[in-house]
């Protein structure tokens, strides 16, 4: 059984660069049958999706988010990290961890596994 | 950018009676890229409904999805108390999006 698993600072200080980890287990992150991703909520909103990564190294994001933002594995610990840089209060959200099966060309299913999620809180 | 809008935003229902959820989108996308979930308080969302129609599995069959173009729908047949949250639907083509969210509650 798929399992995600996020971690990182719960606070971070505005213009500072948020950065999270979610481990994987019961998948090995270099597989191609699988995308690996994030979705963020405000709490009480609703859910933006953010980016994902394929095959280790294939990268699509959020157009919103894409300046400031980087997807990236790391294959030796079976992680997948976000930096999202030059947050502000508006960042504030609970951060999921989330993947989606291959579906041929290679393009993303739906997401059909989460993390439990991790509240981020952007102040001074 | 595709713009996913859900109404109603709440629906007050009591359990046994038929909901029924929508989902607009600004343009035209493939059905074969339209999911809904559903959130409960504190929780990850769960997939319900994946190209449109079919249902993930271990989703009972009260819950069925429906549409394509720019309007899509999601249907519980007979609310049953565990059915009483938020959905939401999602595009996950190019670009993905999610809608608002429409919350279900006990009348």
């Amino acid at each position: 059984q798929l399992q995600l698993q996020e971690s990182g600072p719960g606070l971070v200080t505005p213009s500072e660069t948020l950065s999270l980890t979610c481990s994987v287990s019961g998948a090995s992150i270099t597989s191609g049958d699988f995308f690996w991703g994030w979705v963020r909520q405000p709490p009480g909103k609703g859910l933006e999706w953010i980016g994902n990564i394929y095959s280790s190294a294939i990268t699509y994001y959020n157009p919103s988010l894409k300046s400031r933002l980087n997807i990236s594995a790391d294959t030796s610990r079976g992680q997948f990290s976000l930096n999202l840089a030059s947050v502000t209060a508006a960042d504030t959200s609970i951060y999921f961890c989330v993947s989606s099966k291959t579906e041929g060309v290679p393009v993303a299913g739906a997401i059909d596994f989460w993390g439990q999620g991790i509240l981020v809180i952007v102040s001074s | 950018e595709i713009v996913l809008t859900q109404s109603p935003g709440t629906l007050s229902l009591s359990p046994g009676e038929r909901a029924t959820l929508s989902c607009r989108a600004s343009e035209s996308v493939s059905s074969s890229f339209l999911a809904w979930y559903q959130q409960k308080p504190g929780q990850a969302p769960r997939l319900l409904i994946y190209g449109a129609f079919s249902r993930a599995t271990g989703i009972p069959d009260r819950f069925s999805g429906s549409g394509s173009g720019t309007e899509f729908a999601l249907t519980i047949s007979r609310l049953e108390p565990e059915d009483f949250a938020v959905y939401s639907c999602h595009y996950y083509g190019n670009s993905p999006t999610f809608g608002g969210g429409t919350k279900v509650e006990i009348k």
